[in-house]
């Protein structure tokens, strides 16, 4: 079945304590994305990467680390997490190298900063 | 850099009614306008799309219409149900690169 993968679904960590949701697609798409969804602010993207080993900043970028070592794979790391990066995290990915095809998103990560 | 103004936050209707949902958008470089449904607890789902060489699509009980010129393109449900209740939010490519989403209607369908 295609589709996007995240990983976990829910976490609770405490301020300061490394953290990394995973994220992987099994279209062989091109273009994947992460996005945090906060009430009244809508999705606002945090990284995108076009292809391989090419990533770059979103709206939202503060705090957040990516890395596209493989096509499927599409990691957030958050380094330091503070309690303004509770939200839901959204992963997608798209058949193109540029956003102008349907994004697949993944089922979502409502993570908690303590 | 990109910026998708999207109007109203909530819109609420009677079941049988229309519903219309505008986006305004500000790069002009922009050539690709979906629009995406997400349901309550689950994840957006793409139910149209529109590209710049079109100025209306529809599919069944929806549509979207673009005008270039002015920057603004809408989504149209037509004799709405129950099930279309959800949050419905417009997105642009910006620069080509990134995708960049209106902030959201909260669409109320009441039977």
């Amino acid at each position: 079945e295609a589709q996007v993968t995240q990983n976990p679904r829910y976490l609770i960590t405490v301020t300061g304590k490394k953290l990394t949701v995973t994220c992987s697609q099994n279209m062989n798409h091109e273009y994947m994305s992460w996005y945090r969804q906060d009430p009244g602010l809508g999705l606002r993207q945090i990284y995108y990467s076009m292809n391989v080993e090419v990533t770059d900043k979103g709206d939202v970028p503060e705090g957040y680390k990516v890395s596209r070592k493989e096509k499927r794979n599409f990691p957030l790391i958050l380094e330091s997490p503070s309690p303004n990066q509770t939200s839901l995290y959204f992963c997608a990915s798209s058949f193109m190298w540029s956003p102008n095809t349907e994004a697949f998103f993944g089922q979502g990560t409502r993570l908690t900063v303590v | 850099g990109e910026n998708v103004e999207q109007h109203p936050s909530t819109l609420s209707v009677q079941e049988g009614d229309s519903a219309v949902i505008k986006c305004t958008y500000s790069d002009s470089a922009s050539n690709y306008f979906p629009w995406y449904k997400q349901e309550l607890g689950k994840r957006p789902q793409l139910i149209i799309d529109i590209r710049s060489n079109v100025g209306e699509k529809k599919d069944q009980r929806i549509a979207v219409t673009l005008n270039k010129t002015a920057k603004h393109f809408s989504l149209h449900i037509t004799e709405t149900q129950p099930e279309d209740s959800a949050v419905y939010f417009c997105a642009t490519n910006q620069a080509g690169t990134a995708l960049i989403f209106g902030k959201g209607t909260t669409l109320s369908v009441s039977s």
